[in-house]
Parts: C-alpha cells; sequence; structure tokens
C-alpha cells in the first residue's frame, strides 16, 4: 500500500492566518490526492480533488498544489468555520487500496 | 439531493457477524462507484471496500475474506456483511460516493457506529 504522511499533525493558529498543511506519499501518485475537512461527529467533506482542484461550493481561500510525491493544502485566511481535521487520501488504484493521512488537526490559538 | 443513511450498527461480540446498510436517495447506487470507509474512535479514516458500477469488488487487506461488499438495486442500498468480527473492527462506518469512478468520495453518510466487544 501507498503509505501518506500528513505533517504537522496538530497546528494551533488565529483567525486570518495563513495555514498550510503537507501531505507525502511513499511513492508517485502523480495527482490523485484529495484532502477533506472533518469536524468531530461528523463525515468529512470533499474540499480538493486532483491535487488543485476545487470542489464545488468550497471557499476559494482552500487551495491545493502539488504533484508526485508532495502535496500542500493552504488556507490563505483562516476562518472561524476552518477549525478542524483535516485529511489527505491518494487514489491512486483502488487495486492497490486507497489510503489516507493521518489527519492534521487545526486549533485555535 | 443526494441522501446516504446507514444502519445497522451495533454492539456486538469478538467473532460474531453484522450487516451495514446504506439507503441511497437522490442517485442510482448500481451506477457509481461506491465504498464503506471506517474511523476507529479517535483515529483517522481508513477505506475498507468499494464495489464498482459494474460489480467488481475489492477490499482493505485488513478485511479481506472476512467482509463482502454488495448492493441491491432494486432498494437502492449497499451493504457491508462483517464476519468475524474483531475488536480492531471498532469504528465508526460510512459509506461514500464515488462520484467520477476516480476514487475520492463527494458524497457520505452520517456513519453507523459498529462496536466489538465481550
Amino acid at each position: 500500500d501507498i503509505q501518506m504522511t500528513q505533517s504537522p499533525s496538530t497546528l494551533s493558529a488565529s483567525v486570518g492566518d495563513r495555514v498550510t498543511i503537507t501531505c507525502r506519499a511513499s511513492q508517485s501518485i502523480s495527482s490523485w490526492l484529495a484532502w477533506y475537512q472533518q469536524k468531530p461527529g461528523k463525515a468529512p467533506k470533499l474540499l480538493i480533488y486532483k491535487a488543485s482542484s476545487l470542489e464545488s461550493g468550497v471557499p476559494s481561500r482552500f487551495s491545493g498544489s502539488g504533484s508526485g510525491t508532495e502535496f500542500t493544502l493552504t488556507i490563505s485566511s483562516l476562518q472561524p468555520d476552518d477549525f478542524a481535521t483535516y485529511y489527505c487520501q491518494q487514489y491512486n488504484s483502488y487495486l492497490w487500496a486507497l489510503t489516507f493521512g493521518g489527519g492534521t488537526k487545526v486549533e485555535i490559538k | 439531493e443526494v441522501q446516504l443513511v446507514e444502519t445497522g450498527g451495533g454492539l456486538i461480540q469478538p467473532g460474531g457477524s453484522l450487516r451495514l446498510s446504506c439507503a441511497a436517495s437522490g442517485f442510482t447506487v448500481s451506477s457509481n462507484y461506491m465504498s464503506w470507509v471506517r474511523q476507529a474512535p479517535g483515529k483517522g479514516l481508513e477505506w475498507v471496500s468499494v464495489i464498482y458500477s459494474g460489480g467488481s469488488t475489492y477490499y482493505a487487506d485488513s478485511v479481506k475474506g472476512r467482509f463482502t461488499i454488495s448492493r441491491d438495486n432494486s432498494k437502492n442500498t449497499l451493504y457491508l456483511q462483517m464476519n468475524s468480527l474483531r475488536a480492531e473492527d471498532t469504528a465508526v462506518y460510512y459509506c461514500a460516493r464515488d462520484n467520477s469512478s476516480s476514487g475520492y468520495f463527494n458524497y457520505w453518510g452520517q456513519g453507523t457506529l459498529v462496536t466489538v466487544s465481550s
């Protein structure tokens, strides 16, 4: 299986901050990467797919970049609704399993 | 409006069996790739299984041979039959729709909790 490593695991930030989360794959996944936001007790919500494509309805302050093995999710100006846990997910192929990163919790500083 | 509603979770003893259901509305299950994803308490997300629109199925190594994914087209419902359950199968189980048949999920259910304990 392809291993996904996110950093940091926890991030403390203030409203208005620019926030960057990194996700590294154990082998190249081209641009087959998605990002999700999850709040406590809720299902994940898709933010970004194909590394940099913004899902419909997601605010433009969210952006994704990267290819190969290194990817980033950036929140340009953190809003109160953005405090949550974020997961990356590779989808290189179902045949070799889909895998998620360990998550990054964005907390209020 | 797309909706996914999971049911069937509960407390089950190790070695037992349970069947989860995911009732869909607003789209046709059989025309989409549908997956189960689970999340152990306080932990991250783990993909469990997928059924393709054509009927092919794939499983994570951790559940292969114990879990079976299926669907009932007449009921527009996805299932996960879980046998030989272990304590490490304890998790919230989500069904999820892969809208583009690519491997990422743009619709999720609310989840159902499975607890494996004696």
